[in-house]
């Protein structure tokens, strides 16, 4: 079994929906989470990070955590084309040790068309 | 303001070459992160450092080492290349006890 599982996709959405992304994870040591967006060809870059259970929200995306379920989800809102890229979900443990030390999803490819 | 570099973007190589994939940052990071990327399986840790002279295994490190003379760099070298190192190679940086990573723009290895 995999630590982390995430929907690999593909999503195809047209402009202004609502986009729902998922991981759920099996280490209850998880204590970090983050998403990460990638556009073709290029690494990864930050988007959101939260550490504690519930809603963090950064303009059009929401991250959810609920460490009782080991579930985490990203939201988009009036999803964009320019939103069309691969969706990383990452964790790591606790601890000073673990910066940098990710463990990612498998990552799901998300298309948003005019 | 270039972030983290890394070349080369492309390479083919033979079954038991050999060869270093370079990496370097301008902003002043600790911190430094070799991953791979391989299609469906997300990305995986091979190396880290937390600061020149210091480097441990990541969860993948077999077939790699790594150095870290610098500050700025943190080249990963492949020595006896075989089928199963045919990825793409990501290097990443972060300051000290930050969550954000920045990532290079990745190098892809065929070997055949």
């Amino acid at each position: 079994q995999k630590e982390v599982e995430q929907d690999p996709g593909p999503l195809s959405v047209p402009e202004g929906a609502i986009v729902s992304l998922n991981c759920t994870y099996s280490n209850s040591a998880f204590q970090y989470f983050m998403w990460y967006r990638q556009y073709s060809r290029k690494g990864p870059e930050l988007l959101m990070y939260t550490y504690s259970s519930g809603n963090k929200e950064d303009g059009r995306f929401t991250a959810q955590v609920d460490k009782s379920s080991k579930y985490i989800s990203l939201f988009i809102r009036d999803s964009q084309p320019s939103d069309s890229a691969t969706y990383l979900c990452a964790m790591r443990r606790a601890g000073g040790t673990s910066y940098g030390k990710l463990t990612f999803g498998q990552g799901t490819i998300l298309t948003v068309h005019p | 303001n270039a972030g983290v570099t890394q070349t080369p973007k492309f390479r083919i190589l033979k079954i038991g070459q050999s060869m270093t994939l370079q990496c370097t940052q301008d902003m002043n990071h600790n911190y430094m992160y070799w991953y791979r990327q391989d299609p469906g399986m997300g990305l995986k840790l091979i190396y880290y450092s937390v600061g020149a002279g210091i480097t441990d295994k990541g969860e993948v490190p077999n077939g790699y080492n790594v150095s870290r003379s610098t500050t700025e760099d943190f080249p990963l070298r492949l020595e006896l290349a075989a089928p199963s190192q045919t990825s793409v190679y990501f290097c990443a940086s972060s300051s000290d006890r930050e969550e954000k990573l920045f990532f290079g723009s990745g190098t892809q290895l065929s070997v055949l």
